[in-house]
C-alpha cells in the first residue's frame, strides 16, 4: 500500500454545482478524516469516521457538505449546491485505532468554484 | 477551542540550522506533530513528540517541547534548500478520544543557497 489516495487532484466548478471527492486510505486503518485547507490557513478538521460510522462532524461542515463510508473503505465527500466560499484544498487522512496512531495525509483536492 | 500560534515566515542560509518555533494553549495535549507541505502537495508527517518527553532527536530533526511554557520548536540542522515548505504544527488533545488534529497557521520555510 503506498498510502493515502484521493481522487480527483483538482477540480473546477461552476457556482450551484454539486461535486463529490473521493479518499483511499491506508488499508488497515480504520479511522478517516476529512479535513479543509484554505490558502495561508492550516488544515481544519470537517469530519471523521471510524470504519464506516461518522462520529463527529464540525460546524463547519454546512447541511451542503456530506460525507460517507459505506463499507468501512473509501470515503466520499459530496458538496451541493457549490459557494466560491468552498474554494479550498480537501484533505483527508487516516490512521489506526489507538490513541497514538499518527494520522497520515494524502494529497488533497483542489477545488476552485467559479 | 485549541488555539495554535506559529510564526508565519523564515529565511535561513542553506547550511544554517533552522528553528521553528509553536505555542499551543491546551495544557492537556496528549501529542504534538510537526508536518511538512511543499506547494501544491499534502502533509507529509515529519515527527511527533509525546507529551511525557522534552526532546526527540531523529536525524537531521529535534524537537524540543516545553510543557510549562505550552511551547514546541522543530530544529533542523544543517538546512537545505529541498527543506523550502510549509511546516505545520499540529496537537492533539487528550480529550479528543477521536484523535482530531488541531493546526497552526504553518511556518513558511524559505533556504537561500
Amino acid at each position: 500500500d503506498t498510502g493515502v489516495s484521493q481522487d480527483p487532484r483538482h477540480k473546477i466548478t461552476k457556482r450551484g454545482q454539486n461535486v463529490t471527492f473521493r479518499c483511499d486510505p491506508i488499508s488497515e486503518h480504520n479511522r478517516l478524516y476529512w479535513y479543509r485547507q484554505t490558502l495561508g490557513q492550516g488544515p481544519e478538521f470537517l469530519t471523521y469516521f471510524q470504519n464506516e460510522a461518522q462520529l463527529e462532524k464540525s460546524r463547519l461542515l454546512s447541511d451542503r457538505f456530506s460525507a460517507e463510508r459505506p463499507k468501512g473503505s473509501f470515503s466520499t465527500l459530496e458538496i451541493q449546491r457549490t459557494e466560491q466560499g468552498d474554494s479550498a484544498m480537501y484533505l483527508c487522512a487516516s490512521s489506526g485505532a489507538a490513541l497514538g496512531e499518527t494520522q497520515y495525509f494524502g494529497p488533497g483536492t483542489r477545488l476552485l468554484v467559479l | 477551542g485549541e488555539d495554535v500560534e506559529q510564526s508565519l515566515f523564515l529565511s535561513v542560509r542553506e547550511g544554517d540550522s533552522s528553528v521553528i518555533n509553536c505555542t499551543y494553549t491546551d495544557s492537556s495535549s496528549t501529542y504534538l506533530y510537526w508536518y511538512k507541505q511543499e506547494p501544491g502537495a499534502g502533509l507529509q508527517l515529519l515527527t511527533y513528540i509525546f507529551s511525557n518527553m522534552d526532546m526527540k532527536q531523529d536525524q537531521r530533526l529535534t524537537v524540543l517541547l516545553n510543557k510549562k511554557d505550552k511551547h514546541l520548536s522543530l530544529r533542523i540542522a544543517d538546512t537545505q534548500t529541498g527543506d523550502s515548505a510549509i511546516y505545520f504544527c499540529a496537537e492533539k488533545a487528550r480529550g479528543s478520544t477521536l484523535g482530531r488534529l488541531y493546526f497552526g497557521r504553518g511556518t513558511q520555510l524559505t533556504v537561500w543557497p
